[in-house]
């Protein structure tokens, strides 16, 4: 059992271009999280999704992002146009479902936007 | 509004000491609080998940402890070694949702030689 896999590990990119972030869940797992981390501050919740759907999105920015989770293959978290305040890491999570135990973290997404 | 409080910020101890890391939650309604360890560079990776009946629950040479009534909680770390140098991260759960997670800023521990 892999973990929960994201990649790349380490993403640059220039202002204005697309980044694209990708988040292989935990085998048997169908419950997808998606966090920031900015420096010197804790992790916010930015998107939860199940397969195909949406299902809580309060805590994403309102333009410029977005996320997914298709029936086949990994979740994807997208930012378009980037900008230097996007820097930071994004953690994905996952769970098998609403219970407390089996929530796991993979190792993280660095985006830096110079 | 909902906020969790760690301290100290940040730690030094000698390697074989034991310390105790400090969690104040305001967090409504509770559902559970969890103590992570976060490597540098890496995911958070959990040590113990404590429901509210729960006081004590401990994960090898790491116990945590948690008072429901005066929303306290604190991880205990006994003969501290150095692979324990990490960031140590309080999560309190509310509503009963798996999203609904509010995380502390963490304790960074560096155990010395």
């Amino acid at each position: 059992n892999a973990g929960v896999m994201q990649n790349p590990r380490h993403l640059v990119r220039r202002r204005g271009q697309e980044a694209r972030l990708r988040c292989s869940p935990m085998k048997g797992h169908s419950h997808v999280y998606w966090y920031r981390q900015l420096p010197e501050e804790g992790l916010k919740f930015m998107v939860y999704l199940q397969k195909e759907n949406i299902i809580d999105e309060s805590g994403m920015p309102k333009e410029r992002f977005s996320a997914e989770f298709p029936k086949e293959g990994p979740s994807i978290l997208r930012i378009q146009q980037v900008v230097r305040g996007d820097s930071a890491a994004y953690f994905c999570a996952s769970s098998p479902g609403t219970g407390n135990y089996g929530y796991t973290f993979g190792s993280g997404t660095r985006l830096t936007v110079v | 509004k909902n906020q969790v409080e760690q301290s100290p910020q940040s730690l030094i101890i000698l390697e074989g000491k034991n310390c105790t890391l400090q969690c104040n939650y305001t967090v409504s309604p509770f559902s559970n609080l969890r103590w992570y360890k976060q490597d540098t560079g890496r995911g958070p990776v959990s040590l113990t998940i404590m429901t509210f009946s729960e006081n004590t629950k401990s994960n090898g040479r790491y116990t945590a402890t948690l008072d429901a009534d005066t929303k306290q909680s604190s991880l205990h770390i006994t003969a501290s070694q150095l692979s324990d140098s990490a960031s140590y991260i309080c999560v309190v759960s509310y509503g009963g949702a798996t999203n609904k997670l509010i995380f502390g800023t963490g304790t960074l521990l560096a155990v010395q030689p």
